[in-house]
C-alpha cells in the first residue's frame, strides 16, 4: 500500500519568496501529480511527472525516482499563488488508483 | 473545448437514502475517476472507469458504486447514506488512465447527509 507524505502542512511566506513543497511516497510509482486547489474552488492539475523535471511559468516540479521524492517549487511567489497544493502518486498497473498527500496550505502575504 | 461537468452541484439527503451523481468528461477522454474530499481525510480515490470498465477501486464499502456509459459519461451511486458520507465528490477525466494521463477535474458535487 502506497503512502504519501507532504511537507510542510502549512506555509506562510512573503511575496517574492522562493517556495518549496515536498512529497515523499513509499512504493515505486508510474506517475506523480501535483494539484492546486483554491479556497472554494475546483482542483487544477499543475504537473504530471514520471521522471526528471518540468517547468511551467514560475512553477517547477522535480522527481527523484530512486529516493521516492518529488518537490514543487514556486519562484517569485505572488499572493495569487495562495492555495492548497496536493501531490498524488499512482502505481503503474496497480488496482489502487491514486494515493493523495494531505496537502500543503500555502499563504503568500503581500 | 468544454470542461468536465458534474451534476448536481449541491444536494441534501437524509440518512438511509441513496444518491446518484453524474460526470460528463471532456470530449474524447475515455477515463473517468471519482474522488471523495472531506476535511478530515482529505482527497481519497474512489474508482476509475476506462472504456466502460472499472479499472481501479479505492478502499470504500460496497455502498459506493459506479458505472460508465458508451459515451464515457459516468455516474456514481451511494446507497444507504450515512452522515459520514457528507463530502465533496469530484470526478476527473483523462485521455489515458489516472496513472499515466493528466487529470482534468470537475467542480464537484457537494453532498450533505442529514
Amino acid at each position: 500500500k502506497n503512502e504519501v507524505e507532504q511537507s510542510p502542512q502549512n506555509l506562510t511566506a512573503q511575496e517574492g519568496e522562493f517556495i518549496t513543497i515536498n512529497c515523499s511516497y513509499s512504493v515505486g510509482i508510474s506517475a506523480l501529480h501535483w494539484l492546486q486547489q483554491h479556497p472554494g474552488g475546483g482542483i487544477v492539475s499543475l504537473f504530471m511527472l514520471s521522471s526528471g523535471k518540468k517547468k511551467h511559468g514560475r512553477l517547477i516540479a522535480t522527481i527523484n525516482i530512486q529516493e521516492k521524492h518529488s518537490s514543487l517549487h514556486i519562484t517569485a511567489s505572488h499572493p495569487r499563488d495562495s492555495a492548497v497544493y496536493i501531490c498524488a502518486a499512482g502505481v503503474g498497473g496497480g488496482a489502487d488508483g491514486l494515493t493523495f498527500g494531505k496537502g500543503t496550505h500555502l499563504i503568500i502575504q503581500p | 473545448k468544454a470542461g468536465v461537468t458534474q451534476t448536481p452541484r449541491y444536494l441534501i439527503k437524509t440518512r438511509g437514502q441513496q444518491v446518484t451523481l453524474s460526470c460528463s468528461p471532456i470530449s474524447g477522454h475515455r477515463s473517468v475517476s471519482w474522488y471523495q474530499q472531506t476535511p478530515g481525510q482529505g482527497l481519497q480515490f474512489l474508482f476509475e472507469y476506462f472504456s466502460e470498465t472499472q479499472r481501479n477501486k479505492g478502499n470504500f464499502p460496497g455502498r459506493f458504486s459506479g458505472r460508465q456509459f458508451s459515451n464515457s459519461r459516468s455516474e456514481m451511486n451511494v446507497s444507504t447514506l450515512e452522515l459520514g458520507d457528507s463530502a465533496l465528490y469530484l470526478c476527473a477525466s483523462s485521455a489515458n488512465a489516472v496513472n499515466t494521463g493528466e487529470l482534468f477535474f470537475g467542480e464537484g458535487s457537494r453532498l450533505t447527509v442529514l
